[in-house]
């Protein structure tokens, strides 16, 4: 079974605070998403990575960077939180190739910026 | 930007009733899945379609793809409680690498 893990389910910060959002998965697979997710909008895409040290800008990178310095790992960092990035996020990975392979998802983490 | 519109935003029926959530847009895309999410839970994915006019089964939910593979729909056939979840479509573009997320149908199927 495809597992993706995200390293808090809950997460409360403060605004200007640095926060990491860790992701990681055990199928060995090559494509790693980070996405958030609001009532009525869907998921909107950050960033996303297909290879180790690569990534792609999103819909919505603004705030937002990330780093994959092993394949297994992804990481979502806000420099400095702001209330607009409350929200849920979601982690996905597949497998190499075009992303229309199934995305398996992480259980999100809900994040609140006081 | 590629869009895709999901109607309606939510629906509530009873156990039993057959229900049906369309997913839209203007675009043109390579292949489309539908995912359901339960509370607490990531997306899971429940099918790809991938050839225009093609229509795929699920036991009790029918999904079709548009013969111009710009719009979807999900059919449920007697809906039961273990149904209830938000649906969600996403289109895959020409581009691939990235999938565009339609808003989500919040389905409530009450006993």
């Amino acid at each position: 079974d495809v597992k993706v893990t995200q390293s808090s389910r809950y997460l409360v910060k403060r605004t200007g605070e640095k926060v990491f959002l860790e992701c990681v998965q055990d199928m060995d697979h090559e494509n790693m998403f980070w996405y958030r997710q609001d009532p009525g909008l869907g998921l909107r895409l950050i960033y996303f990575s297909y290879d180790v040290k690569m990534k792609e800008k999103g819909d919505i990178p603004e705030g937002y960077s990330v780093s994959r310095e092993k394949k297994e790992r992804f990481s979502l960092i806000l420099e400095s939180a702001s209330t607009n990035q409350t929200s849920m996020y979601l982690c996905a990975s597949n497998v190499g190739g075009l992303a229309g392979y199934e995305q398996y998802f992480g259980p999100g983490t809900r994040l609140t910026v006081t | 930007t590629q869009l895709l519109e999901q109607s309606p935003q939510f629906l509530s029926i009873q156990e039993g009733e057959n229900l049906t959530v369309y997913c839209n847009s203007s675009s043109v895309f390579s292949s489309l899945q539908w995912y359901r999410q339960e509370p607490g839970e990531g997306p899971v994915l429940l099918v790809t379609v991938v050839t225009g006019g093609e229509v795929k089964k699920l036991k009790r939910l029918t999904f079709q793809f548009g013969d111009a593979r710009k719009d979807s729909s999900l059919h449920i056939t007697a809906a039961q409680p273990g149904d209830t979840g938000l649906y969600l479509c996403a289109g895959e573009g020409a581009a691939g690498n990235k999938l565009t997320f339609g808003g989500g149908t919040r389905v409530l199927v009450k006993p």
